[in-house]
């Protein structure tokens, strides 16, 4: 899997958007990315992922630049719960791989109230 | 819902014991993992398995061995616990196929201290 660059930590407002950006610079055509998140003492949660369209689902949106050299994940309204560690990880094909995903380090979001 | 349920949330070991922890999905997927979370270094990959009675060695799996007897469940050995494998272990798993998302599914996590 390509390498993935994040912030290490970042702020938000709550209410206000959350923009995380994410670099991968040396993604492969037939790379998705995928975005997850882990709160404090729980597993990671899957968010969404894409390949080079934006996509939007009930928790967030993620838009991918056309050279998909990089993408950010939008929380449109973050709430005081959304305050985890974000994890941005490209992989081979959206399925059908037995292999695990491989994490980074991810950003700390903090939401401020 | 799926789930993916860890057999013991936190579990207290002395170095040299064998330890067993448990994994279970309910949701019939054939992929399943396990990782190990320490800080600064994020989650690691130790085994994962893609079928019933197969594995394959992750990023770290010295110091470890697996157990894959039914689909469901997912066992991760520590044949002799040391203080370096104190960690959050993380059970996942997946199901490959059509329409698969390659959504990993976690379980909440196993907190192992060895003394």
């Amino acid at each position: 899997d390509a390498k993935t660059t994040q912030p290490p930590s970042m702020d938000c407002a709550e209410g206000r958007a959350a923009n995380l950006p994410c670099n991968h610079s040396t993604i492969s055509g037939n790379e998705y990315v995928y975005w997850y998140r882990q709160i404090h003492s729980q597993g990671p949660q899957y968010i969404i992922h894409g390949l080079k369209n934006n996509e939007t689902n009930e928790m967030a949106s993620l838009i991918i630049t056309e050279d998909r050299k990089s993408s950010t994940l939008i929380l449109p309204h973050a709430t005081l719960r959304d305050t985890a560690v974000y994890y941005c990880i490209v992989r081979v094909g959206a399925g059908g791989g037995a292999d695990g995903l491989t994490f980074g380090k991810g950003t700390h979001l903090i939401i401020q109230p | 819902d799926v789930k993916v349920t860890q057999s013991s949330r936190y579990l207290v070991k002395r170095t040299g014991e064998k330890v067993f922890l448990e994994c279970v999905q309910d949701m019939d997927h054939e992929n399943m993992f396990w990782y190990r979370q320490d800080p600064g270094l994020g989650l690691r990959l130790i085994y994962f398995s893609y079928d019933v009675k197969m594995k394959e060695k992750g990023d770290i799996p010295e110091g470890y061995s697996v157990s894959r007897e039914k689909k469901e469940r997912f066992s991760l050995i520590l044949e002799s616990a040391s203080t370096n494998q104190t960690s959050m272990y993380l059970c996942a798993s997946s199901s490959p196929g059509q329409g698969d998302t390659g959504e990993l599914f976690f379980g909440e996590g196993s907190r192992l201290t060895v003394l």
